[in-house]
């Protein structure tokens, strides 16, 4: 049983550019929802996407966007980054009754 | 101050010997409680997850959640080098969505 996937693994960025992170929830599972996570702090809920709808959204600008397709995978886009959007960021799906399972991450540095 | 307190450790103690974690909450809506379990540089894993106040048991891990406190626990026994990671708690409402807050983690060592 395939668990949530994740790409790119890494990736660098420059500040004022666009960047596009994907996951692939863990099969049966419905809900994608994204985290950020800064060193050595716990992850921040960014938003979650439920019938390819933002169901809910935590305290990010506008400059976070998302997108889920009717096979629940989903994107992530970031625009006009900054330095401290470096971080690690988690895909997470779940299902009605179950606890969210995180993918491996992607880890952003933006220069 | 924060909805969600964890002290960042880091816990140090020798393999064999019972691990003890916990957090402490402000949001009395939490229903829903878990605890990930962090490897270096990896995303989080599920360890335990339980609804309202109680305990709950699943091989050497016990989790512990007392609501009337604003309080949950996770025991560890028997500890093995290979449990050296982060431990993060998380919960949630249980409104429509399962956003998850975090405490921001306790950095365990065992020992060998």
């Amino acid at each position: 049983d395939a668990g949530v996937t994740q790409s790119p693994t890494h990736l660098i960025k420059t500040r004022g550019q666009q960047v596009t992170l994907r996951c692939s929830p863990k099969s049966g599972h419905d809900t994608v929802s994204w985290y950020q996570q800064a060193l050595g702090q716990g992850p921040q809920f960014i938003f979650q996407y439920y019938e390819e709808e933002e169901r809910q959204r935590g305290n990010f600008p506008d400059r976070f966007s998302g997108h889920q397709f009717p096979n629940y995978s989903s994107e992530l886009n970031v625009n006009a980054l900054l330095l401290g959007d470096s971080a690690l960021y988690l895909c997470a799906s779940s299902s009605s009754g179950t606890g969210e399972y995180f993918g491996p991450g992607t880890r952003l540095t933006v220069t | 101050q924060k909805e969600v307190e964890q002290d960042p450790g880091p816990l140090s103690v020798p393999e064999g010997a019972i691990v003890s974690l916990n957090c402490t909450y402000s949001n009395s809506a939490f229903q829903y409680f878990m605890w990930y379990r962090q490897y270096s540089r990896k995303g989080p894993e599920l360890l335990m997850y339980t609804y309202s106040s109680g305990n709950k048991e699943d091989g050497r891990f016990t989790a512990q959640v007392d609501k009337s406190s604003k309080y949950i626990s996770l025991f560890i026994r028997d500890s093995q080098p290979s449990d050296s990671a982060t431990y993060l708690c998380a919960m949630s409402d249980g409104a429509a969505g399962n956003k998850l807050t975090f405490g921001g983690g306790t950095r365990v060592l065992v020992k060998p």
